[in-house]
């Protein structure tokens, strides 16, 4: 059983441009969480998705956005970056929007 | 569910017990957990007590849930320099709360360091 995969691992960005975080759920998992940890800080929810349609929304502006695929991968794009954009990125998949979600490594993201 | 507190650090020698504390904000908390997240790495799932429960216990680690005072502990037994990392508590209120289920807060996380 494969756990949560994310890609890529680190990048930096310039402050305006486009970025997109990709994640590969665990096996048998069809809902996908995206959580922004900022250095020094717990992770903040920024949305999650269950069966291809976004279920919840946190605190974030438009500008992040989201989907899930049928096979329940994800991807976390970022619009017109901010320099307080820079953080690890993180996917966390479970089944059913149940509870105990599996956490990937994270993508580290410096915008510039 | 937004205000999960934490002290910000915890130093103990090898071999002590280590408690590590966390206060919540919504009683109706169904699930609360605790993750442990090492240098570069993501969040590992250590442990988590459910609601109803008031104690838990897993090999070298236990929970304790005090609901009326809305606190939470881990107890770390014989602690290693392994163990030495963040740790954070979060919670999970229940979705008729106006919250995403499954949808975690987090605390800002405890260092933990271990000396040898």
């Amino acid at each position: 059983e494969t756990g949560v995969t994310q890609s890529p691992t680190h990048l930096i960005k310039t402050r305006g441009q486009q970025v997109t975080l990709r994640c590969s759920s665990q096996s048998g998992h069809n809902t996908v969480s995206w959580y922004q940890q900022a250095l020094g800080q717990g992770p903040q929810f920024i949305f999650q998705y269950y069966r291809e349609e976004e279920n919840g929304r946190g605190n974030f502006p438009p500008r992040f956005s989201g989907l899930q695929f049928p096979n329940y991968s994800s991807e976390l794009n970022v619009n017109a970056l901010e320099l307080d954009d820079s953080a690890l990125y993180l996917c966390a998949s479970t089944r059913d929007r149940g509870y105990g979600y599996t956490f990937g490594s994270g993508t580290r993201l410096t915008v510039v | 569910g937004e205000d999960v507190e934490q002290s910000l650090f915890l130093s103990v020698r090898e071999g002590d017990s280590s408690v590590i504390n966390c206060t919540y904000t919504d009683s109706s908390s169904t699930y609360l957990y605790w993750y442990k997240q090492e240098p570069g790495a993501g969040l590992q799932l250590l442990t988590y007590i459910f609601s109803n429960m008031d104690m838990k216990q897993d090999q070298r680690l236990t929970v304790l849930l005090n609901k009326k005072d809305k606190h939470l502990s881990l107890r770390i037994a014989d602690t290693q320099t392994g163990d030495s990392a963040i740790y954070f508590c979060a919670e999970t209120p229940p979705a008729d709360r106006g919250s995403t289920l499954g949808r975690l807060y987090f605390g800002r996380g405890t260092q933990l360091t271990v000396w040898p």
